[in-house]
């Protein structure tokens, strides 16, 4: 039974560029969130995707945007990158949008330089 | 915006001694988790509490909900080297939505 998958790994990339971020849920989950983490801090939520649709997100510009596909994996795409977006970005899968229980994926290191 | 605190920052501890960590808000929460996250890999899930007052234990890790759902403690007995990690708490603003992480404790468990 596969966890939640991530790709790339590591990613570097120069200001102003755009970016794009893949998971792959754990099997039977339905929901993706994305969290960004930067160096030394807690995760913070950027949104979540259900049902192919953006239900919640958190306090993060528009330059972030996302989506997911009907077999449920999601891509997280970031415009205009800035160096302050340098930060471990985390996937988390669950089952339905109100679920306590959320896997995370190992991240993917994108560095602005 | 609901924020959380988490102290200490840093814990240097030698294999065997109790620890305890906590994490506190102002804000009323639904639930509190509890991650431990290792370096290149994202936090895993150690436990949910979702009622004011709740102990719950997992082998050697105790975790309490305090009565007021605003704070949490996560207490190790006789800690392992394995134990190493940033422990992260994690409430919801509502059930099972909108999850605010606090900045971590990094625990160092020496042999």
């Amino acid at each position: 039974d596969a966890g939640v998958t991530q790709s790339p790994t590591h990613l570097i990339k120069t200001r102003g560029q755009q970016v794009t971020l893949r998971c792959s849920p754990k099997s039977g989950h339905d929901t993706v969130s994305w969290y960004q983490q930067a160096l030394g801090q807690g995760p913070q939520f950027i949104f979540q995707y259900y049902e192919e649709e953006e239900r919640q997100r958190g306090n993060f510009p528009d330059r972030f945007s996302g989506h997911q596909f009907p077999n449920y994996s999601s891509e997280l795409n970031v415009n205009a990158l800035l160096l302050g977006d340098s930060a471990l970005y985390l996937c988390a899968s669950s089952f339905g949008t109100a679920s306590y229980e959320q896997y995370f994926g190992p991240g993917t290191r994108l560095t602005v330089t | 915006t609901q924020l959380l605190e988490q102290s200490p920052q840093f814990l240097s501890i030698q294999e065997g001694e109790n620890l305890t960590v906590y994490c506190n808000s102002s804000s009323v929460f639904s639930s509190l988790q509890w991650y431990r996250q290792e370096p290149g890999e994202g936090p895993v899930l150690l436990v949910t509490v979702v009622t004011g007052g709740e102990v719950k234990k997992l082998k050697r890790l105790t975790f309490q909900f305090g009565d007021a759902r605003k704070d949490s403690s996560l207490h190790i007995t006789a800690a392992q080297p394995g134990d190493t990690g940033l422990y992260l708490c994690a409430g919801d603003e509502r059930y099972g939505q909108n999850f605010v992480f606090g900045p971590g404790t990094r625990l160092s468990v020496l042999p």
